[in-house]
């Protein structure tokens, strides 16, 4: 997906350990956002930032902490994974024609 | 209920068909309705985008609205294999910053 690199695409962390997912953009668009995917829920809303520094929850936030220093990168971190965190992660931008933009997501398991 | 309500199929139709998937929706708030496909393991990608009611068609693609019924279709004309894939809604309101998704229908073309 051009213009987002998530980071890692696969990881398997063991329940009580911090994890931290990256997301990289280059077209420097000011809305960012992760979602999570699991079936039969779709797409939900754990966190999104609309400027450095200017982030808000989302539905599903409880468990997840979010950071926005740079234009460029917006981080997701679980403090303490639990089994019900695995799931796939999305990260996405909004351009100004509010389309949205998909990086190709994160696989994580928590064992 | 939901806000935004998507049968989950899956949907199994040969090629040539055409196909009708349809989301409905509870807040009248609403003003951007989407729909995304989404490839097996990979992102999201944005299809249509209209924020009024009616028709907004884009080759085999049609995206209608009915904002009285609440109620937004996708129409895929001379469906193609390559059209197998779960396809979402998505709907915003204001300015659309904050994206709801319905739970996505996974549709199938046979040969």
């Amino acid at each position: 997906d051009a213009g987002i690199t998530q980071s890692p695409r696969h990881k398997v962390t063991e329940t009580g350990t911090p994890v931290t997912l990256r997301c990289h953009q280059t077209e420097n668009h000011r809305y960012m956002y992760w979602y999570r995917q699991d079936p039969g829920h779709g797409l939900r809303l754990i966190h999104y930032s609309y400027g450095v520094k200017d982030t808000d929850k989302g539905e599903v936030s409880d468990g997840y902490s979010v950071s926005r220093s740079k234009t460029e990168d917006f981080l997701l971190t679980l403090e303490s994974a639990t089994s019900s965190q695995t799931s796939v992660y999305f990260c996405a931008t909004m351009d100004s024609n509010y389309g949205y933009t998909f990086g190709s997501g994160t696989r994580l398991t928590v064992v | 209920q939901k806000e935004v309500e998507q049968d989950p199929g899956p949907l199994s139709v040969p090629e040539g068909a055409i196909v009708s998937l349809n989301c409905t929706y509870s807040n009248s708030a609403f003003q951007y309705f989407m729909w995304y496909r989404q490839y097996s393991r990979k992102g999201p990608e944005l299809l249509m985008y209209t924020y009024s009611s009616g028709n907004k068609e884009d080759g085999r693609f049609t995206a209608q609205v009915d904002k009285s019924s609440k109620y937004i279709s996708l129409f895929i004309r001379d469906s193609q294999p390559s059209d197998s894939a779960t396809y979402l809604c998505a709907i915003g309101t204001g300015t659309a910053s904050k994206l709801t998704f319905g739970t996505g229908t996974r549709l199938q073309v046979t040969l």
